[in-house]
């Protein structure tokens, strides 16, 4: 199957700073990818769809100004938390779609992004 | 989507099959079933999908009923190494771009 990757894969910050996730498909290109944000013991949460060249989408109750995406080119998408808090500790999971599945429209996911702000 | 219904956990021997139900008894005549499985602290892998036909590929087969309102994952050799969290999720086939729901999936535990 097809390859996505995350950078890094796990962080540790000081609260009030940044961090900035990569997530790139290595063998395909992706025009739409997607974040997700998974708490132990739970299952993923959408957090929003990113789009090549356009703004990203954004789930209900989650803010656009503090985890800002963007979608530079057709193999990257990078998530920023902003004035990052202990609350934003998580594991953040990408995924991007592949179009060589057609009506399938598989999708494969990063191996995840271990955040822990301190 | 139509909305999915696994058990919570299941176990199985090391060695013998794994069979994993799911029902979608509200499933669409253009939706597909997938399923994918999560190892711990590691992201979702996917291992197959299927629209009618029952599906074979490297790591598992798929078995969908004529009906389409359930599905089976069977791993044909249940290894340690299989033990996670298996989701299955019907989507539609037109559905470009829009992301997968994840609902609480299966536990599977592979014994020694």
């Amino acid at each position: 199957g097809a390859v996505v990757s995350q950078h890094p894969s796990r962080v540790i910050c000081k609260s009030g700073t940044s961090v900035k996730i990569e997530c790139r498909s290595l063998d395909f290109q992706a025009t739409t990818m997607f974040w997700y944000r998974q708490f132990p013991k739970q299952s993923l949460m959408l957090m929003a769809t990113s789009n090549e060249g356009s703004k990203a989408t954004y789930e209900q109750g989650v803010e656009k100004d503090k985890f800002l995406i963007n979608h530079a080119s057709l193999t990257l998408s990078t998530l920023t938390v902003t004035s990052a808090h202990p609350e934003d500790s998580s594991f953040y999971i990408c995924s991007a779609r592949d179009p060589r599945t057609g009506m399938a429209d598989t999708q494969y996911f990063g191996p995840g992004t271990r955040l822990t702000v301190l | 989507d139509a909305k999915t219904t696994q058990p919570p956990s299941m176990d199985c021997a090391e060695g013998r099959a794994a069979n994993l139900p799911c029902n979608h008894s509200t499933i669409s005549g253009n939706e597909y079933v997938y399923w994918y499985r999560q190892i711990h602290s590691q992201g979702p892998q996917y291992i197959i999908h299927g629209l009618k036909n029952n599906e074979t590929n490297e790591m598992a087969s798929l078995i969908i009923t004529e009906d389409r309102k359930s599905s089976t994952l069977i791993l044909p050799h249940a290894t340690l190494r299989d033990t996670a969290v298996y989701y299955c999720i019907v989507r539609p086939s037109d559905n470009y771009g829009q992301n997968f729901v994840f609902g609480p999936g299966t536990r599977l535990s592979v014994l020694p």
